[in-house]
């Protein structure tokens, strides 16, 4: 079946512009993750979105970030006023959402480049 | 709070040959999954192998077992009869079960195997 897919798969912008960033997650889990790897500071958990609870925001590194996930499914990851330091991949992931054996299922990321 | 230690930035091996890639992890839950995940080049993030820390026996999954010491706090990662495919990085992780199931990475090991 259809793994978890990310668009784009790249996206350049400029200082101070606003991107969003959108991840299919795999049909039937309930549980989505966004995670950000830099060459400084490795892979940081963001966010995570399970079924109809409150997300957790606690990974998000400032409020310039936001994310929505709409009717269980696609999640958009919004960055306004984007800075050089939010140069990165920035990786989607999706799971059942079990409390054991969570096995996350990786997309191949976007990778962003703020000039 | 979490944390994943990985001591050993690269490693080397001859194809055909066993590797023991090092983890360790410091957590305050009783409840906790340990997972290793292959990157390989092209960026995907390629889950590997799965431990919970209540299980007894070590985890094996094809050429991968999971070298699990809980009193040490180890995970560590064995691959054996190394490929030349199996040039990566791997990055060991951990999730708790008593709250959000977000991942805690590692540094990562970055494996090159030789001919």
């Amino acid at each position: 079946g259809a793994g978890v897919s990310q668009s784009p798969s790249n996206k350049v912008t400029e200082k101070g512009k606003d991107v969003e960033l959108r991840c299919d997650p795999i049909s039937g889990h309930t549980a989505l993750y966004w995670y950000r790897q830099s060459l400084g500071q490795g892979l940081e958990f963001l966010i995570y979105f399970q079924g109809n609870s409150a997300p957790d925001k606690s990974g998000l590194p400032s409020d310039r970030f936001s994310a929505e996930r709409t009717g269980g499914s696609v999640s958009t990851l919004t960055i306004q006023r984007t800075q050089q330091e939010d140069s990165a991949v920035y990786l989607c992931a999706s799971s059942l959402g079990g409390f054991t054996d969570n096995e996350q299922f990786f997309g191949p990321g976007t990778r962003l480049t703020v000039l | 709070a979490q944390k994943i230690t990985q001591t050993q930035p690269g490693m080397f091996v001859q194809e055909k040959e066993a590797v023991t890639l090092d983890c360790t992890y410091d957590t305050s839950d009783q409840s906790y999954g340990l997972f290793w995940y292959k990157q390989p080049s092209s960026g995907e993030m390629i889950f590997l192998i799965y431990q919970g820390s209540y299980d007894e026996q070590n985890a094996t999954e094809g050429r991968y077992s999971l070298n699990f010491q809980k009193a040490r706090k180890s995970a560590n990662l064995v691959i054996s009869a190394s490929q030349l495919g199996d040039s990566a990085m791997y990055f060991c992780a951990m999730t708790s079960f008593s709250g959000f199931q977000k991942l805690v990475f590692g540094t990562g090991t970055r494996l090159l195997v030789s001919p």
